[in-house]
């Protein structure tokens, strides 16, 4: 069974900083990693989808990368600003049960 | 109107009532998925529906049933509910269901179960 794991579950930084999101998963049999944002009390918006292929993303100050022999995969987002504060959660398409198994999300804190 | 939408965006409701929620998107998009995002859980797939049939039934209790009348619209049907089922209900939609297809999430229902 996939298991998605994100650590910390917060994470509070000055404006400016570059930063790095972590994701680990169980079951390296993925089909694709995505990254999500979630804004308190809304829906998931996609960032970034990496095939299985691609060892990498890159969407304006977001770049995601992806380590399949390691289960890993980190979202970097440069510059940071406070309209990042937000919830990134990662989730990965296992073949095994054809759905995204989903980590419990980080809640990234921008201050001014 | 454009995207995912949910109604209504909050719901209160006592352990006997019997509501329904509903999601409509405009992407022209075929299938559609209803998940349940509980405090301190991660997301949860609960049912999923490609051109109307349904596909995935995430072991989902039998207080919760899907109904898709057509690929646009999907509902999600609650009766008798539990206090532990208190959550945001959150509806997405992708082209065909494929696996290297973003889903496209509407901004959720909030629920609260009495």
């Amino acid at each position: 069974k996939q298991e998605v794991t994100q650590i910390p579950a917060a994470l509070s930084v000055p404006e400016g900083e570059n930063l790095v999101l972590n994701c680990s998963f169980t079951d390296s049999a993925i089909y694709n990693l995505q990254w999500f944002r979630q804004d308190p009390g809304k829906g998931l918006t996609s960032l970034l989808l990496i095939q299985s292929s691609q060892r990498e993303q890159t969407s304006g100050r977001l770049n995601a990368s992806l380590d399949k022999s390691s289960g890993r995969s980190t979202l970097y987002i440069a510059a940071s600003q406070p309209g990042d504060s937000a919830t990134y959660l990662c989730a990965a398409y296992t073949g095994a049960n054809s759905k995204l198994t989903f980590g419990k999300g980080i809640t990234l804190s921008v201050r001014p | 109107e454009t995207g995912v939408t949910q109604t209504p965006r909050h719901l209160v409701m006592g352990m006997t009532n019997k509501k329904s929620l509903k999601c409509e998107q405009h992407l022209g998009h075929n299938a559609m998925y209803w998940y349940k995002q509980s405090a301190k859980k991660p997301l949860e797939l609960m049912f999923v529906y490609n051109f109307k049939e349904q596909t995935e039934n995430n072991s989902v209790p039998s207080r919760f049933s899907p109904e898709c009348p057509n690929s646009s619209h999907l509902f999600l049907h609650l009766h008798t509910l539990q206090p532990e089922d208190s959550a945001l209900y959150l509806c997405a939609s992708s082209p065909t269901g494929g696996f290297q297809e973003t889903q496209y999430f509407g901004p959720g229902t909030r629920l609260l179960v009495l």
